[in-house]
């Protein structure tokens, strides 16, 4: 069974740049997580989706942040402009559904650096 | 809202040696679910263990087994027989139904 994917890998960009990050859950997961975590620091969550409607975004800086799931299926993230402090790894998850017992499931994750 | 007390931020262990891993948690949710992931130099986050609020035994999987104290509200991990690849960062989490909250972290390194 194929994990969750997320491209790119890496991304440098100077600040008040745009960059945008995209995660394929494993298949039939309905729920769709973003986090980020800064170097040093357990992850954080950012916006949580349930299928292709948001669950959770009381964390995402929605000034500059946004995220979509269209289709209920893959999902992308946008940072615009970034920021320094915006320079963290951002992990995509999913899990089957929201039951306690079910297991979030991590991608590779993408690095990004704000210069 | 529900918190993750990990009060180690560093561990060092023997090859071949057990090592426990200390997590507190807080929650006011009657139904939840404590997790263990193991987080690599190269950034993966991988699942070890699940135990469940409801559940009577502790849970296993393979080395792994969690000690899990509900009254005191603990979720120690056990790793027996410490490899050199358990070298890591250790994150112990809780999850209600939705979003999982992390602790901060142990990193873990296995002296050979």
């Amino acid at each position: 069974e194929a994990g969750v994917a997320q491209s790119p890998r890496y991304k440098i960009i100077e600040k008040r740049q745009s960059v945008a990050f995209w995660c394929n859950p494993i298949s039939g997961h309905a729920t769709l997580y973003w986090y980020q975590q800064i170097l040093g620091q357990g992850p954080k969550l950012l916006i949580q989706f349930q299928n292709n409607g948001v669950v959770d975004d009381s964390q995402l800086p929605k000034d500059r942040f946004s995220a979509e799931r269209l289709k209920g299926v893959d999902s992308t993230l946008k940072i615009q402009p970034a920021k320094l402090e915006d320079s963290a790894v951002y992990l995509c998850a999913s899990s089957l559904d929201v039951r306690p017992s079910d297991t979030q499931y991590f991608g590779p994750g993408t690095r990004l650096t704000v210069l | 809202a529900q918190k993750i007390t990990q009060t180690q931020p560093g561990m060092f262990v023997q090859e071949k040696e057990a090592v426990t891993l200390d997590c507190t948690y807080d929650t006011s949710d009657p139904s939840y679910g404590l997790f263990w992931y193991k987080q690599p130099s190269s950034g993966e986050m991988i699942f070890l263990i699940y135990q469940g609020s409801y559940d009577q035994q502790n849970a296993t999987e393979g080395r792994y087994s969690l000690n899990f104290q509900k009254a005191r509200k603990s979720a120690n991990l056990v790793i027996s027989a410490s490899q050199l690849g358990d070298s890591a960062m250790y994150f112990c989490t809780i999850g209600g139904g939705n979003k999982l909250v992390f602790g901060a972290g142990t990193i873990l390194r296995v002296k050979s």
